[in-house]
């Protein structure tokens, strides 16, 4: 257990809908990053949160936003959701955004089937 | 920007046998890159480091190999079944560089028994 839960764990919505997949950092983590991988795709950085501040952006649509709050949990919603959006999609955490020791901890994902 | 690149999207080799990862990136500070392991249906874990300052980082069955400007090499001597994953090469953030945590396309390894 990474200590990162990711819920829900599986999501089945229909194209044009809107969903929020949500991720508790391990205790102490201050950064958040969200992830996607697509079928026969590497791990694509989406966004990353540091202490409810944006620090970093990846390749993220303009229909999705993230958000962290002030407990330090984070919501990526997706919105308009066309069938490509159709993912795993992971969040991860770690003590700080920068340094040497940036190990990040993953959680178990979130899997997005759109249809 | 950072890129991390894994040319090989699939290995297959026989239990007992060294398994070589290789992971090239480009403009990177490359202070320390991270290799993780991930299972189906499981998220990435952490598997092995290596900082700019070594040529070499062993932990048990597992080494990476600073091998050359812009190279890494992870190896796994013995190989074994459970080995079975696909191993993704990141690249950290790092001071006064990218904030981001950029991954490689990952590596799907097969050991057979």
């Amino acid at each position: 257990d990474s200590g990162v839960t990711q819920t829900p764990k599986h999501l089945i919505t229909a194209t044009g809908q809107r969903v929020t997949l949500r991720c508790s950092p391990r205790s102490g983590d201050l950064s958040v990053y969200w992830y996607q991988q697509s079928l026969d795709q590497g791990l694509q950085f989406l966004i990353q949160y540091y202490n409810g501040e944006e620090r970093a952006k990846g390749n993220i649509l303009e229909r999705f936003s993230a958000q962290q709050f002030p407990d330090l949990h984070s919501e990526l919603n997706l919105s308009s959701l066309e069938l490509g959006d159709s993912a795993l999609y992971f969040c991860a955490s770690s003590v700080e955004p920068t340094g040497w020791n940036s190990e990040a901890f993953f959680g178990q994902g979130t899997r997005l089937t759109v249809v | 920007d950072q890129q991390v690149k894994q040319n090989s999207p699939s290995l297959s080799v026989q239990e007992g046998r060294i398994s070589i990862l290789n992971c090239d990136y480009t403009n990177s500070m490359f202070d320390y890159f991270l290799w993780y392991k991930k299972y189906p249906a499981e998220g990435p874990t952490f598997l092995i480091s290596i900082s700019s300052i070594k040529d070499k980082n062993e932990d048990g069955r597992f080494t990476v190999l600073n091998k050359s400007a812009k190279h890494l090499s992870l190896h796994i001597v013995p190989s074994q079944p459970g080995d079975s994953a696909v191993y993704f090469c990141a690249d950290p953030p790092c001071q006064g560089g990218s904030e981001k945590l950029v991954f490689g396309k990952g590596t799907k390894l097969t050991v057979n028994p």
